[in-house]
């Protein structure tokens, strides 16, 4: 079975800064999809960024961006010019093309940005 | 824009109670997936379905069971609701390939 961890419960980050939330999982399947969400205060579920893992270029959203590396199984996310409007629950999520469309999530990283 | 509708955004309820969540998404999806969100447990799938009439047991489903009576609409019945069954319920849908899409979550409060 697959299985997510991030071992960060919380971060903080200064406005305008960069900061990395990261994220492993594991198993055994070669082709798949990893994404990270965003949960802001709403608790409304917002997509960031997506992964297939057959890419070996990382994915760009704009100040968000990915650091995949296969076969060490880790998918990192790094905001850049952190705004205050970037503080949430992020969380990272694996999808098995196998399960019908089932995501596997992580436990989640509360994300603080200070003014 | 994909559209996933909870018809409720916060509900209180008595134990023992029959409570329905209900969802709708607008894009014709396939699958579709009822979770629970609980402070430093994440999120847990509780069920899901893949077509009409058709449902999968997720990884907590002791004390509720679902219904898809038609491909746009998912619905999570907790029989007799307890005071366990309180929490965050979000419930998603997802195209052939790609991530999931929310809807803004059900907060219930059983009593």
């Amino acid at each position: 079975a697959q299985t997510v961890t991030q071992s960060q419960p919380e971060m903080s980050v200064q406005e305008a800064e960069t900061v990395t939330l990261s994220c492993t999982y594991d198993t055994s399947e070669s082709d798949y999809y990893l994404f990270w969400y965003k949960q802001p205060p709403s608790r409304q579920m917002i997509l960031v960024i997506r992964q297939e893992a057959y890419k070996q270029q990382n994915a760009t959203e704009n100040r968000f961006s990915v650091n995949f590396q296969k076969a060490a199984k880790s998918f990192s996310l790094k905001i850049s010019d952190s705004q205050l409007g970037d503080a949430a629950m992020y969380f990272c999520a694996y999808r098995s093309p196998l399960q019908g469309g089932k995501l596997i999530f992580g436990q989640g990283t509360e994300l603080s940005v200070k003014p | 824009d994909v559209k996933v509708t909870q018809s409720s955004r916060y509900l209180v309820k008595r134990t023992g109670e029959k409570v329905f969540l209900e969802c709708v998404q607008d894009m014709d999806h396939e699958n579709m997936f009822w979770y629970r969100q609980d402070p430093g447990l994440g999120l847990r799938l509780i069920y899901f379905s893949y077509d009409v009439k058709m449902k999968e047991k997720g990884d907590i489903p002791e004390g509720y069971s679902v219904s898809r009576e038609k491909k746009e609409r998912f619905s999570l019945i907790l029989e007799s609701a307890s005071t366990n069954q309180t929490s965050m319920y979000l419930c998603a849908s997802t195209p052939p390939r790609g991530g999931q899409y929310f809807g803004a979550g059900t907060r219930l409060s059983v009593l």
